[in-house]
């Protein structure tokens, strides 16, 4: 199974700041790397596709890059509705596979 | 707007079966493109992806779980279903169902998410 593993595990930020999350995939992927947003009691919400496409409706201070096994998350102002855990997914292959999440907090 | 909707016992008993199953509404499951997953939520943990099912009746599980697990669909009812077999308190969890697309690899519909709690 390919291992997916982010950093930090948890930060804290402030309004406006720009925030970066990473995920490292224990195996070369391509860019098979998708980034979801969960709330609290919510199901993850799809943001990033294919390593650095939005996906639909979106707010573009999201961005994501990355291929091969080093992938990131940018949200480039942070707002209060940003607060949340972030999880990176590899569809590379089967079993797909999460990271561990980042939680996200507001200062 | 395509939706699923999990639904299912939320208490099981060790040792017994776990059964959910998800409706689909707003698109049918039976339109190709899609595979139709089921990702489950340990409390307070990460995602765990547990397998999903073609509209031709494929699947593909999770092979720390397959020995304990069927995923059927039914294509009349618009919906497609999770049997978890002879379960422990591991198996407790948020299970949501979510559609998988075929061509770009990622899940973009989730259910709200059912939780299921095994326990005597």
């Amino acid at each position: 199974d390919i291992q997916m593993t982010q950093s930090p595990s948890s930060l804290s930020a402030s309004v406006g700041d720009r925030v970066t999350i990473t995920c490292r995939a224990s195996q070369r992927i391509s860019s098979y790397l998708n980034w979801y947003q969960q709330k609290p009691g919510k199901a993850p919400k799809l943001l990033i596709y294919a390593a650095s496409n939005l996906q639909s409706e979106v707010p573009s201070r999201f961005s994501g890059s990355g291929s091969g096994t080093d992938f990131t998350l940018t949200i480039s102002s942070l707002q209060p509705e940003d607060c949340a855990t972030y999880y990176c997914q590899q569809s590379y292959s089967t079993p797909y596979t999460f990271g561990q999440g980042t939680k996200l907090e507001i200062k | 707007q395509v939706q699923l909707q999990e639904s299912g016992p939320g208490l099981v008993k060790p040792s017994q079966t776990l059964s959910l199953t998800c409706i689909v509404s707003g698109g049918s499951i039976s339109s190709g493109g899609y595979y139709w997953s089921w990702i489950r939520q340990h409390p307070g943990k990460g995602l765990e992806w547990i397998g999903y099912i073609y509209y031709t009746g494929s699947t593909y599980e999770n092979s720390s779980l397959k020995s304990r697990l069927i995923i059927s669909i039914d294509t009349s009812k618009n919906q497609f279903s999770l049997k978890l077999s002879s379960v422990t308190a591991a198996d407790t969890a948020v299970y949501y169902c979510a559609r998988g697309d075929l061509a770009r690899d990622y899940f973009d519909y989730w259910g709200q998410g059912a939780l299921v709690t095994v326990s005597s």
